[in-house]
């Protein structure tokens, strides 16, 4: 079955960079986007950007753009997503999700798959 | 990106209530929005997409309608498991997210 399984917890200085890491099984993963969501504590999902694991494209949200860079391993299907500078606002729990389809059209798309979720605490 | 509006944020009701949901876009989405549930401390989950065609495996006491700026999501008799947050997300345009409906038991 598809799976996405995120790294563990982090704990950050403010400034600090963190790298969270995102492993698929059960699809081929090059044939689907993988997006990268935020969570901060008891607010709303928040989309960052995404990876086309293919080319290595991405496209990032604009409040993120200059601190998040998406990467990938096509060797062990693992994506990554880096945010540096980070502050304290930038406590959250960060998720991938798979941006899978549900038509042949451009826009028929859907998060079919989730990780657990890495939370990352930012604190002095 | 492109702007969705969820109403309202938080809602109490009881067990057999029937729950509506409102998402709004800023523009035209024609019926590309998708609805998810999330339980306190896991991913969120699809219940409905395109608007209105459910999920393979949730309950048919969800519902959603609607097209290009207003869409709803319904809970027809609300079960003790649906206790959760609702987030709707389009797919017009790249990705965005409704800010969420907290329902919460009366």
């Amino acid at each position: 079955q598809v799976q996405l399984v995120q790294s563990g917890a982090e704990v950050k200085k403010p400034g600090a960079s963190v790298k969270v890491s995102c492993r698929a099984s059960g699809y081929t993963f090059t044939d689907y986007y993988i997006h990268w969501v935020r969570q901060a504590p008891g607010q709303g999902l928040e989309w960052m950007g995404w990876i086309n694991p293919n080319t290595g494209g991405t496209k990032y949200e604009q409040k993120f753009q200059d601190r998040v860079t998406l990467t990938r391993d096509t060797s062990i299907s693992t994506a990554y997503m880096e945010l540096t500078g980070l502050r304290s606002d930038d406590t959250a729990v960060f998720y991938c999700a798979r941006y899978g389809k549900y038509g042949s059209g451009w826009s028929e798309k859907i998060f079919d798959s989730w990780g657990q979720g890495t939370p990352v605490t930012v604190s002095s | 990106d492109i702007q969705m509006t969820q109403s309202p944020s938080s809602l109490s009701a009881s067990v057999g209530d029937r729950v509506t949901i409102t998402c709004r876009a800023r523009q035209s989405i024609i019926t590309y929005l998708n609805w998810y549930q999330q339980r306190p401390g896991k991913a969120p989950k699809l219940l409905i997409y395109g608007a209105s065609s459910l999920q393979s495996g949730i309950p048919s006491r969800f519902s959603g309608s609607g097209s290009g700026t207003d869409f709803t999501l319904t809970i027809s008799s609300l079960q003790p498991e649906d206790f959760a947050t609702y987030f709707c997300q389009q797919s017009y345009s790249t990705a965005s997210f409704g800010g969420g409906t907290k329902v919460e038991i009366k």
